[in-house]
């Protein structure tokens, strides 16, 4: 079975820090994704990359950054958090080859509180 | 702009048959997928439909109709255990763009 594991599952953190949330996967999937989901707006994407050292935006990137140096890890970043970014963050992984790369695997997600 | 509509909330009965619609607007469309959604749990896929017509995965089934930008899901013999969210995906590119989700609830 697949595995997509998160650092956090709860994380509280003061405005302005500077927050990493990690994620693992180990199916050596080719793509991972990071998204935001936030009562009544479905999951949205931050960033995704579909390989090491490769990333691309989603739909909401600003205030978010992300790192890929290996395969199975993707790291998103904040790099001064903010109120508005409260939120549970859920991490996927997919196989390229798999559906076209639209099964995706999930993490269990951090729940994210900036105060 | 891209746009997915589907019914924020879905009522049935144990034993019921339930559709959940789908419909969408967006540019560079490659297919239709839904996932599913307990509460307090991750995401799962569910199903994917590249090409207009009805895939059936057990109790499951999914439409898409590209002429009409729009799918469905159909779940048969509803369980207590089918009470969850569930959001239709559409496929742009390399990513997916998700709904804002159906809140199915299942009664006895």
């Amino acid at each position: 079975d697949v595995k997509v594991t998160q650092s956090s599952r709860y994380l509280v953190k003061r405005t302005g820090e500077k927050v990493f949330l990690e994620c693992v996967q180990d199916m050596d999937h080719e793509n991972m994704f990071w998204y935001r989901q936030d009562p009544g707006l479905g999951l949205r994407l931050i960033y995704f990359s579909y390989d090491v050292k490769m990333k691309e935006k989603g739909d909401i990137p600003e205030g978010y950054s992300v790192s890929r140096e290996k395969k199975e890890r993707f790291s998103l970043i904040l790099e001064s958090a903010s109120t508005n970014q409260t939120s549970m963050y859920l991490c996927a992984s997919s196989l390229v080859s798999a559906a076209d790369g639209v099964e995706q695997y999930f993490g269990p997600g951090t729940r994210l509180t900036v105060t | 702009g891209q746009s997915l509509e589907q019914p924020s909330e879905v009522t049935a009965v144990e034993g019921a048959i339930v559709q959940i619609n789908c419909t969408y607007q967006t540019s560079g469309f490659y297919g239709l997928s839904w996932y599913q959604q307990h509460d307090g749990g991750a995401p799962t896929f569910l199903s994917y439909n590249a090409l207009d017509g009805l895939e059936e995965t057990g109790r499951f089934s999914s439409f898409l109709s590209r002429s009409d930008s729009y799918g469905y899901l159909l779940l048969q013999e509803l369980q207590m255990k089918d009470s969850a969210s569930y959001f239709c995906a559409v496929k742009r590119y390399s990513t997916l763009t998700f709904g804002k989700g159906t809140m199915l609830l299942v009664s006895p």
